[in-house]
């Protein structure tokens, strides 16, 4: 599976949009990038998955690059409650007997 | 949408004995699951696939005398923490794939605190 490297860490302001980019130079041609939200003690949340091009949603867009070797996260307008840790996962879809591995995600922080 | 269910949430439980953690998939069948354990301040490290009706794969590191898993149902899947100790303390959470989803998105449980004193 492809490995997968963010920023650490991430600080903004409520109100700015976030964009958070996810490196992943091994993306096989079936893969799909998935992002994933975390709360403390909480298990993570889905916010987006995409193949190619664009991907659109009501919380967030994700933008993927013809070579697909990246992707990047768009959070418009962030708010408090945004702040979480945000997984960006690389695999293969509708393989149901394939887990997904994360890396070390970025921890965003949002304040007023 | 799909929905993984953990339970228990949370369970405090003495050196030496075991404890047993379910998840449940409600509105899908599952013929996989998978469980990760989470450290404070870490990352979801994938402990095991649980496949139903044959014996869970471990990673590598993992006991599996120690974390004993069954997937009897296609909607079922334990986990038992045997015999724990203060350093099996972690937060436990299963998923599951619906396989018809589009792109075979992964859900996750809410997680179980495991605390052992």
């Amino acid at each position: 599976l492809a490995k997968t490297t963010q920023p650490i860490s991430m600080d903004s302001y409520e109100g700015q949009e976030v964009n958070i980019t996810c490196s992943h130079n091994n993306i096989a041609t079936n893969d799909y990038i998935t992002w994933y939200q975390q709360f403390p003690s909480q298990g993570p949340r889905f916010i987006i998955q995409g193949y190619k091009t664009k991907v659109t949603n009501e919380v967030a867009s994700l933008f993927i690059p013809a070579d697909r070797k990246s992707s990047t996260l768009s959070l418009p307008r962030v708010s408090l409650s945004d702040t979480a840790v945000y997984y960006c996962l690389v695999g293969p879809a509708n393989q149901a007997g394939t887990a997904l591995i994360f890396g070390k995600g970025t921890t965003l922080s949002v304040s007023s | 949408g799909a929905v993984v269910s953990q339970h228990p949430s949370w369970v405090i439980c003495k050196s030496g004995t075991s404890v047993k953690i379910e998840c449940r998939s409600l509105d899908f069948q599952a013929t996989t699951m998978f469980w990760y354990r989470q450290f404070p301040k870490q990352s979801l490290m994938l402990m095991a696939t649980s496949n139903e009706g044959s014996k869970a794969t471990y990673e590598q590191g993992v006991e599996k005398d120690k974390f004993l898993i069954n997937h009897a149902s296609l909607t079922l899947s334990t986990l038992t923490v045997t015999s724990a100790h203060p350093e099996d303390s972690s937060f436990y959470i299963c998923s599951a794939r619906d396989g018809q989803g589009i792109g075979g998105e992964l859900f996750f449980g809410e997680g179980s605190r495991l605390t052992v004193l």
